[in-house]
């Protein structure tokens, strides 16, 4: 099973802030790596696919960069409704896996 | 607009089974992979199980596997999960998703991912 690692597990940020968290696979996916965005009582919603593409409807702030096995996602200026829990996902092969999340807080 | 609805959840015991169901308001819902993902209370999502759109081929996490039994009833775009031998660490909130794939900006892999969601439903296992 590919193991999915996210770095850091959380941290503070203020609106405004540039933020970076990574996601590292066990092995090499390419581009097979999603980010979801949870918000309690929410359901998951997609951020970006294939590592770097924006989900349509998605603002242009999230990016995502990265191919084998290192991935991030960067948030360019932190706005008060992207305070949630970031997941990287690898879909490369079965089992799925997600990491363990990067939570945003203020 | 796609939306799904989960639905069944709810405490059972220990060793007990459950059914859930996941409605898809969704045109291409026979043409579509879905999956079962799952949060335990205060933990992380994790991916439970993936039928292909016309049910031939299924992949299980592996601590589903044996217990937990998913399939799905196009003419009725409903997607199910049987749960048995239930266990204290399956209590989560279980979500359906559909999966599209897209093509990475290299243009060269197919990526799929799960881009509707389903808003969850509970499952408490608790004696």
């Amino acid at each position: 099973d590919i193991q999915m690692t996210q770095s850091p597990s959380s941290l503070s940020a203020s609106v405004g802030d540039r933020v970076t968290f990574a996601c590292r696979a066990s092995q090499s996916i390419a581009t097979f790596l999603n980010w979801y965005q949870k918000k309690p009582g929410k359901a998951p919603n997609l951020l970006i696919y294939g590592a770097s593409s924006l989900q349509s409807g998605v603002p242009s702030r999230f990016s995502g960069s990265g191919s084998g096995a290192d991935f991030t996602l960067t948030i360019s200026s932190l706005q008060p409704e992207d305070f949630a829990t970031y997941y990287c996902q690898q879909t490369y092969s079965t089992p799925l896996t997600f990491g363990g999340g990067t939570k945003v807080e203020i | 607009q796609v939306q799904l609805v989960e639905s069944g959840g709810g405490v059972v015991q220990p060793g007990g089974s459950l059914r859930l169901s996941c409605a898809a308001s969704l045109v291409t819902f026979s043409n579509s992979k879905m999956h079962w993902v799952r949060q335990a209370p205060g933990k992380g999502l994790e991916w439970v199980a993936v039928i292909s759109y016309d049910g031939s081929n299924i992949h299980y996490a592996d601590s589903v596997k044996g217990r937990f039994t998913v399939s799905r009833d196009n003419s009725k775009n409903t997607l199910y999960l049987q749960m048995s031998s239930l266990r204290t660490e399956d209590t989560a909130i279980y979500y359906c998703a559909r999966e599209q794939s897209f093509y990475d900006s290299s243009g060269y892999y197919y990526v799929p991912a799960s881009d509707f969601w389903g808003q969850g439903t509970l499952v408490t296992v608790s004696s």
